[in-house]
C-alpha cells in the first residue's frame, strides 16, 4: 500500500523552539507539498517542492521553511515556534504528470505552548 | 491565497438521509477532487471529475462537475453513522502549470443514529 508517512502525530513544543516536521513517501513522487489545516479556514500551503533541492513558497510561509535533499523526504521547520503556529500540518505528494489529486500523510498536530 | 466557497459550513443529519454539498469559485477548472478526512487522519481521495458535465459514482456517493467548470457538488445518499467527517472539493486551474490545487474550506458531516 501507497503511503506518506508523517514521523510524529502528536507533538507539544515550547514557544522560540525550532521544530521539524518530518514527511517520507514512498511513491517515488516528484511533487511534495505541506499545508496546515485550520478550523474554518480550510487547508492552507505553505511550501511546495518539484524535486529535490527545489522549493517554492506557498500561501503562508512566513515563519516556516523546508528542506528537501532527497526524493522521498520533505520536511517542514519551524525556525521559532510560535503560539500562532500551532495547528494540524499535513504532507501530500503526487506524481509530475498526474491529475489525481494528492496523497496526504495522516497528519502531525502541534501544539505550541 | 485563494480558496473555493464550500457550503455548508457543518451539517447535521440522521441516518439514512441524503447530503448534499457543493463548492463555486469565479475561476475555471479542468479538474475538481472531492477528498474525505476522518477525525485524526489526512484526507483521502473520494472521487475525481476532469470533464465539464461529469458525473461519477463511487458507492453511495456521486459528485458532478459543473457545466460552467466553476462549480461542483457531492451528494451521499443513504448516509450512515462512518460518513461523519470533513469533507474538501479541490479545484486544479486550467491555468496553473503545476500540479497545485485549491482547497475549499470543508464541510463538517455529522450523522446522528
Amino acid at each position: 500500500d501507497v503511503k506518506v508517512t508523517q514521523s510524529s502525530r502528536y507533538l507539544v513544543k515550547r514557544t522560540g523552539e525550532k521544530v521539524f516536521l518530518e514527511c517520507v513517501q514512498d511513491m517515488d513522487h516528484e511533487n511534495m507539498f505541506w499545508y496546515r489545516q485550520d478550523p474554518g479556514l480550510g487547508l492552507r500551503l505553505i511550501y511546495f517542492s518539484y524535486d529535490v533541492k527545489m522549493k517554492e513558497k506557498g500561501d503562508i510561509p512566513e515563519g516556516y521553511s523546508v528542506s528537501r535533499e532527497k526524493k522521498e523526504r520533505f520536511s517542514l521547520i519551524l525556525e521559532s515556534a510560535s503560539t500562532n503556529q500551532t495547528s494540524m500540518y499535513l504532507c501530500a505528494s503526487t506524481a509530475m504528470g498526474s491529475n489525481y489529486g494528492y496523497t496526504f500523510g495522516s497528519g502531525t498536530r502541534l501544539t505550541v505552548v | 491565497g485563494q480558496q473555493l466557497n464550500q457550503s455548508p459550513q457543518s451539517m447535521f443529519i440522521q441516518e439514512g438521509e441524503d447530503v448534499s454539498m457543493n463548492c463555486t469559485s469565479s475561476s475555471i477548472f479542468n479538474t475538481w477532487l472531492w477528498y474525505k478526512q476522518d477525525p485524526g487522519e489526512g484526507p483521502v481521495l473520494l472521487i475525481a471529475l476532469y470533464k465539464a458535465g461529469e458525473l461519477t459514482s463511487n458507492g453511495r456517493l456521486t459528485a458532478q462537475f459543473g457545466i460552467t467548470r466553476k462549480d461542483s457538488f457531492l451528494n451521499i445518499s443513504a448516509s450512515i453513522p462512518s460518513d461523519v467527517g470533513i469533507y474538501f472539493c479541490a479545484g486544479q486551474l486550467t491555468t496553473s502549470g503545476t500540479y497545485k490545487y485549491i482547497f475549499g474550506t470543508g464541510t463538517r458531516l455529522k450523522v446522528l443514529a
